[in-house]
């Protein structure tokens, strides 16, 4: 049983650009979050999308955005990078309402 | 009122001691209590996780005490080892989101 899985392992960008991170859902769950986590602190809610929308959404700017397919896959686009946006980027999912969410390994995300 | 504030930030323990890491919260919405495991370079794992109505939760030597007067909730590791030096997460949830306290960096010597 696969569990969640994220691409890329690490990336390094600049300051401006914009990147894009993917994430595959544990099999079975149809619900994906993601989260910030800065070094040293706990992980942050970004957002969470359901049935290929937005469900809800923690204190990000527009800077962030997401998306679901159909096949309940996700991706995290952040756009305008600042040197702040350094961090490890974790999906999560669950199915349904479920508040049971299991973490991927993480995309580190280092801009400079 | 969506913050969850936990301590000790770190926490020495020799092996086959007891841990013990502390969390409160304050939004009487939060319904669902998960702790989770982090070790360096790796996304948080669920340990043990308990709802309001429940008093205590034990599964092997990992144990959840929930006191919901007083909106806290602690994690008692018994028998502590080495493999179990890592970060602890606790953490409250409504249906949507999580919210996560700061983290506990416990370190088990032999």
């Amino acid at each position: 049983d696969a569990g969640v899985t994220q691409s890329p392992t690490h990336l390094i960008k600049t300051r401006g650009q914009q990147v894009t991170l993917r994430c595959s859902p544990k099999s079975g769950h149809d619900t994906v979050s993601w989260y910030q986590q800065a070094l040293g602190q706990g992980p942050q809610f970004i957002f969470q999308y359901y049935e290929e929308e937005e469900r809800q959404r923690g204190n990000f700017p527009d800077r962030f955005s997401g998306h679901q397919y159909p096949n309940y896959s996700s991706e995290l686009n952040v756009n305008a990078l600042l040197l702040g946006d350094s961090a490890l980027y974790l999906c999560a999912s669950s199915l349904g309402w479920g508040e049971t969410q299991y973490f991927g390994p993480g995309t580190r995300l280092l801009v400079l | 009122q969506q913050q969850v504030k936990q301590s000790p930030q770190s926490l020495i323990v020799q092996k086959g001691g007891i841990s013990i890491i502390n969390c409160a919260y304050e939004n009487t919405a939060f319904d669902y209590f998960p702790w989770y495991q982090q070790f360096p370079g790796k996304g948080p794992a669920l340990l043990i996780a308990i709802r309001p109505d429940v008093s205590e939760k034990k599964e092997g030597r990992f144990t959840i005490s929930f006191n919901k007067s007083a909106k806290q909730f602690s994690l008692h590791i018994m028998d502590s080892q080495p493999g179990d030096s890592a970060t602890y997460f606790c953490a409250a949830s409504r249906p949507d989101k999580l919210i996560f306290g700061t983290g506990t960096r416990l370190q088990v010597f032999p």
